[in-house]
């Protein structure tokens, strides 16, 4: 069935330091990507999107491209900050499926002064 | 506006016991949803609702109930709780129309079953 994947935190850096975090998908079709953020003690907030093959999303100086031919969609940041310690998912959802995403287990990153 | 809010935060029940959790929004918002969150595990989708007075399953119904008689809120019921039903749990909302509307989250509620 469908899925996503996601590398295992936590993953722990340095302030300014460079940030992937791994996500990969089995999908039968061509779905939408996301990556939702959860900050401590707070509900999920979308972080950025990608709807289709080769597009870039990128917000609060993050991005995400979406490879099709890796099925991927890693989460990039040139030099992260103490403020982005959060839980990161990334998720799916069909063009068909009005409801459901499909989640990743989430991501942990720990960023220490 | 608030957004999403949910009620309790925490909750700690015995087995057999019940409860309601509520959420509530103020977008206006036509879709809701209840997922739960277990460690290891992305977000799994309990039931949701695509307008007032209608309901429907996800993809972990089981030993839940939920109701949408106001627009605004959505609740979700556990009838004779369990402790496999130890988990947090998020509320969401979301405009309706096509392609893709973000879906606004609640600060979730940690609840445990002993």
């Amino acid at each position: 069935g469908d899925s996503v994947t996601q590398m295992e935190g936590p993953v722990t850096l340095s302030e300014e330091a460079f940030l992937t975090i791994n996500c990969t998908y089995t999908a039968t079709g061509y779905p939408s990507l996301f990556w939702y953020v959860q900050y401590p003690g707070e509900g999920l907030q979308l972080l950025l999107k990608a709807t289709k093959a080769d597009d870039k999303g990128s917000n609060k100086g993050f991005e995400a491209t979406y490879r099709k031919e890796t099925t991927s969609f890693h989460l990039e940041k040139g030099s992260v900050q103490v403020s982005d310690s959060a839980v990161y998912f990334c998720a799916l959802k069909f063009p068909d499926s009005n409801y459901q995403l499909i989640w990743g287990a989430g991501t942990k990153l720990i960023i220490k002064p | 506006n608030a957004g999403v809010t949910q009620t309790p935060k925490f909750r700690v029940l015995k087995t057999g016991q019940s409860m309601t959790l509520l959420c509530a929004q103020d977008m206006n918002h036509e879709y809701m949803y209840w997922y739960r969150q277990d460690p290891g595990m992305g977000l799994r989708l309990i039931h949701y609702s695509v307008g007032e007075g209608t309901t429907a399953k996800g993809e972990v119904p089981d030993g839940y109930n939920v109701s949408r008689l106001k627009k605004q809120n959505f609740l979700l019921g556990l009838e004779s709780a369990a402790p496999s039903q130890t988990s947090v749990y998020f509320c969401a909302s979301r405009p309706q129309g096509g392609g893709y509307n973000e879906q606004f989250f609640g600060p979730g509620t940690r609840l445990t079953v002993l």
